[in-house]
Parts: structure tokens; C-alpha cells; sequence
């Protein structure tokens, strides 16, 4: 069966420092693979997506980046970090038009 | 651009039935899906429409109507398990296919 993993499950990181969360898949060969960001209370905003290695989309201009150095593994990035960076990330894939299937989260907390 | 609207809250009593409707704006739709979010976790997919009609899993059924860019999800038999977020998302391909989220609908379940 197929599984995701995402880690940390929390993350408390001081501004200006480097980020990186790093999510794998497991069961599946190349999966289309998903960043997505939610504020408190708010809904999924997509970041970056992945439809093979070394292919990366963006869709919000920002201090984040992505990378696919595998086929089943997505990592998300920044050099310095914002303040307006906190929120919980979640990572996603799917290898069909139907569904998603989401990791645990990482919850960022930038003070 | 593309848009989702659905309602912020809504509160209903165990044994109930309850209808969330999500309408969207997009162009390139190709489906509408339904995810459930418990406070602190991940969302869990529960259902996709990709034609009108009504698609029926267990408690749960899904609308869809392409030519009012319409969607509900029904509840039946609420439990006070079902108590979570529900967002709705629209699957579209502009160049590459995509997931946008709406912003959630917080449901209630009162004994």
C-alpha cells in the first residue's frame, strides 16, 4: 500500500533562519507530488508541485523553494525565513485525478 | 482566476442531515472534490465528481453540477465525529493539472 511521510511533525525556527521539510512516498513510482501551506483556520494554498524529478512548479512568489532530487521524494526550502512563513505544510501526492493523500504536517511556528 | 465560495460555519444536531455547497469559478474544470480535516490533522479525501450527479459513499454523498459550477456535499446521520473542516477543491488543467482549495466550512454537531 501506499504511504506518505513528512517530517518534523513541529518545527520552532527563528527569522532569518534556513528551513528545510523533507516528505517521501512510499508504494508508487512517480507520483505527482504537492507542497501546500495553511494558515490558522484557513484553507490549502498550493506552493509548489512535482510531476517527475527535477520538475518543479511554483505558484506563489516567495523566500521558498522546492526540489525532487528522487522520484518519491519532495523537499521545501528556505534560505531565510519570514515571520509570514508560519502555518502548516503539507505535503500531498497523487498518480490520479481523484484524490490526494495528504502527510501529517509539519507545523512552523518563525519567531 | 479561479475562486471557490462556501459557507464559513455551519452547526446542525446528531442524527441530522446537512448540506455544504461550494460554488467555483475556473476555467480548464475537470473535477470537484471533498476533504475532511479534523482540528490539528491532515485532510482525508472523501469524495471526487468529475460529472452531474450525485455520488453516494456510506453517510456521505456528493453533488455536482458543471453547467451552474456548482457542489455539495451531504452528511447524513451526523455523528459527533463528523464535527471537523470540509473544504471543497477544484481540479483543473491550465498547462498542468492543479488543486485549488476553498477555504473550509467549519461543521458543528450538537448532542
Amino acid at each position: 500500500s501506499q504511504t506518505i511521510h513528512q517530517w518534523p511533525a513541529t518545527l520552532v525556527q527563528p527569522v532569518g533562519s534556513p528551513l528545510s521539510l523533507e516528505c517521501t512516498v512510499e508504494g508508487t513510482s512517480n507520483p505527482n507530488l504537492y507542497w501546500y501551506r495553511q494558515a490558522a483556520g484557513r484553507g490549502l494554498q498550493l506552493l509548489f508541485y512535482s510531476v517527475g524529478i527535477g520538475q518543479i512548479s511554483s505558484e506563489v512568489p516567495q523566500n521558498l523553494s522546492a526540489s525532487r532530487p528522487q522520484d518519491r521524494q519532495f523537499i521545501l526550502s528556505s534560505k531565510k525565513l519570514l515571520l509570514s512563513d508560519s502555518g502548516f505544510y503539507l505535503c500531498a501526492w497523487t498518480t490520479g485525478v481523484e484524490g490526494y493523500t495528504f502527510g501529517s504536517g509539519t507545523r512552523l511556528t518563525v519567531v | 482566476g479561479q475562486s471557490l465560495e462556501q459557507p464559513s460555519e455551519v452547526t446542525a444536531v446528531e442524527g441530522a442531515i446537512v448540506q455544504i455547497n461550494c460554488t467555483y469559478q475556473t476555467s480548464g474544470f475537470y473535477g470537484l472534490s471533498w476533504y475532511q480535516q479534523h482540528d490539528g490533522g491532515a485532510p482525508t479525501f472523501l469524495s471526487y465528481n468529475a460529472l452531474d450527479g450525485l455520488e453516494e459513499t456510506g453517510r456521505f454523498s456528493s453533488f455536482l453540477s458543471r453547467s451552474d459550477s456548482y457542489g455539495y456535499l451531504l452528511l447524513q446521520e451526523l455523528q459527533m465525529k463528523d464535527s471537523a473542516s470540509y473544504f471543497c477543491a477544484v481540479r483543473s488543467y491550465t498547462g498542468g493539472f492543479k488543486t485549488i482549495f476553498g477555504a473550509g466550512t467549519r461543521l458543528f454537531v450538537k448532542a
